[in-house]
């Protein structure tokens, strides 16, 4: 059984590039939760999605950071006009739904911007 | 609003000797308490759960227990090994469905 996936593992961008940073859920996961971990810091939520639907953004910074989850296909994270400050290790988790508090965590996209 | 804290490392031990990670948690609800672990260039892995008071968790020799009277959910091992080295993560989760982390805790392994 797959874990959760991600993809590109490692992503280069040149300042005011965008990036796009690819999550598939582990099979039969329904929730998606993107989180980043700056360098030396712990992990922070950044958002919570269902299939087609936003459930809470709370972490998202307001401005060029956007989040969904198609019906089908994978949760797609794009950073618009990226700044050396988005440089972090971007982790995706998936859990079965509501009342299964375990979150599976996926191996990370790691975002250098240049 | 929750919070989680743990103890700042590195934590540098010989191997064979007794882990003690502190954690103490502030959380409005009754959350459920986690510990991650994760490997230089991975992902986190959940090491271990607990999901109400007086709960111990454990996994691969590690334990947990779940202190509601000091809001505390520390880890330990009685005797770590090399391949134990790794940043170590306290979390809980509340009503809202997402995971407030500690800041970390490396911990270092020596032969």
């Amino acid at each position: 059984n797959a874990g959760v996936m991600q993809n590109p593992r490692h992503l280069v961008r040149r300042r005011g590039q965008e990036a796009r940073l690819r999550c598939s859920p582990m099979k039969g996961h329904s929730h998606v939760y993107w989180y980043r971990q700056l360098p030396e810091e712990g992990l922070k939520f950044m958002v919570y999605l269902q299939k087609e639907n936003i459930i809470d953004e709370s972490g998202m910074p307001k401005e060029r950071f956007s989040a969904e989850f198609p019906k089908e296909g994978p949760s797609i994270l794009r950073i618009q006009q990226v700044v050396r400050g988005d440089s972090a290790a971007y982790f995706c988790a998936s859990s079965p739904g509501t009342g299964f508090h375990e979150q599976y965590f996926g191996p990370g996209t790691r975002l250098t911007v240049t | 609003g929750n919070s989680v804290t743990q103890m700042e490392g590195p934590v540098t031990l010989s191997e064979e000797a007794f882990l003690t990670i502190n954690c103490t948690y502030t959380a409005t609800g009754y959350p459920s308490l986690f510990w991650y672990v994760q490997y230089p260039g991975e992902g986190l892995q959940l090491l271990l759960k607990a999901t109400k008071a007086d709960d111990k968790g454990s996994n691969k020799g590690f334990e947990a227990t779940y202190r509601k009277e000091t809001t505390s959910f520390h880890l330990e091992k009685g005797s770590v090994q090399v391949s134990d080295s790794a940043v170590y993560f306290c979390a809980l989760i509340d009503a809202g469905n997402m995971l407030t982390f500690g800041g970390g805790t490396r911990l270092m392994v020596k032969p």
